[in-house]
């Protein structure tokens, strides 16, 4: 089947650089994403890799290796207000469905 | 522009009932999905419409229904609530295009089934 597992958590402190790792049982997908979900709110998009290799937006970086079968979101000098939960997705090639990740909580302390 | 809003944010109902929710797009959007989020299932993917028609459905039993109407927005329906049905449906639109990958997502309707 298709999965797209993650750290269920992950703690660091302002200032700090975090990775969160997405990795995947699947293939023949597009591209993958990564969407922020802050408590009570909406998943907000944050990146796109069509092909491997990093893209780097502001403090936010993501990379993609379809040869590992892996990723990751790179957050750096972390703030506060980046607490929040965050989700890999990949939309498959047959289906065109959008998978997510099972989601990791980033908590971030002064 | 104004973004995706979803109709009404809360609603609490019983086993049995029915519901209905619903989602406009942003303008412009001709795909809207949905998803039901719960804390042990995450993210999973109801249905999509694009152009009034259901281009793609997930693993969810016939309880769960939707549609789409010319002016884009979308409504699903939920027949014959169960407890486990209690989750927040989120819906997103996007244009709908084959390169498009950026999902825009509502606030969600947080439901919950007595």
């Amino acid at each position: 089947g298709q999965s797209l597992e993650q750290p269920s958590e992950v703690t660091a402190v302002e200032g700090a650089i975090v990775q969160i790792n997405c990795t995947y049982q699947t293939s023949g997908f597009y591209g993958l994403s990564w969407y922020q979900q802050h408590d009570g709110g909406a998943p907000t998009f944050l990146s796109y890799n069509a092909l491997d290799g990093l893209e780097e937006t502001g403090r936010f970086s993501s990379f993609l290796s379809r040869s590992d079968s892996y990723g990751y979101l790179l957050l750096q000098e972390l703030q506060m207000k980046d607490s929040a939960s965050y989700f890999c997705a990949v939309r498959m090639e047959d289906t065109d469905k959008l998978i997510f990740g099972t989601g990791t909580r980033l908590q971030v302390f002064p | 522009k104004a973004g995706v809003t979803q109709t009404p944010r809360y609603l609490i109902k019983t086993r049995g009932q029915q519901v209905t929710l619903s989602c406009s797009p942003i303008s412009g959007h001709r795909s809207v999905s949905w998803y039901q989020q719960t804390p042990g299932q995450g993210l999973q993917f109801l249905f999509e419409y694009f152009s009034e028609t259901q281009r793609n459905k997930g693993n969810f039993p016939g309880r769960f229904s939707g549609r789409q109407f010319s002016n884009s927005r979308s409504e699903m329906n939920v027949s014959t609530l169960e407890l486990g049905d209690s989750a927040l449906y989120l819906c997103a639109s996007s244009s709908g295009l084959a390169d498009s990958y950026e999902q825009y997502f509502g606030p969600g309707t947080r439901l919950t089934v007595t």
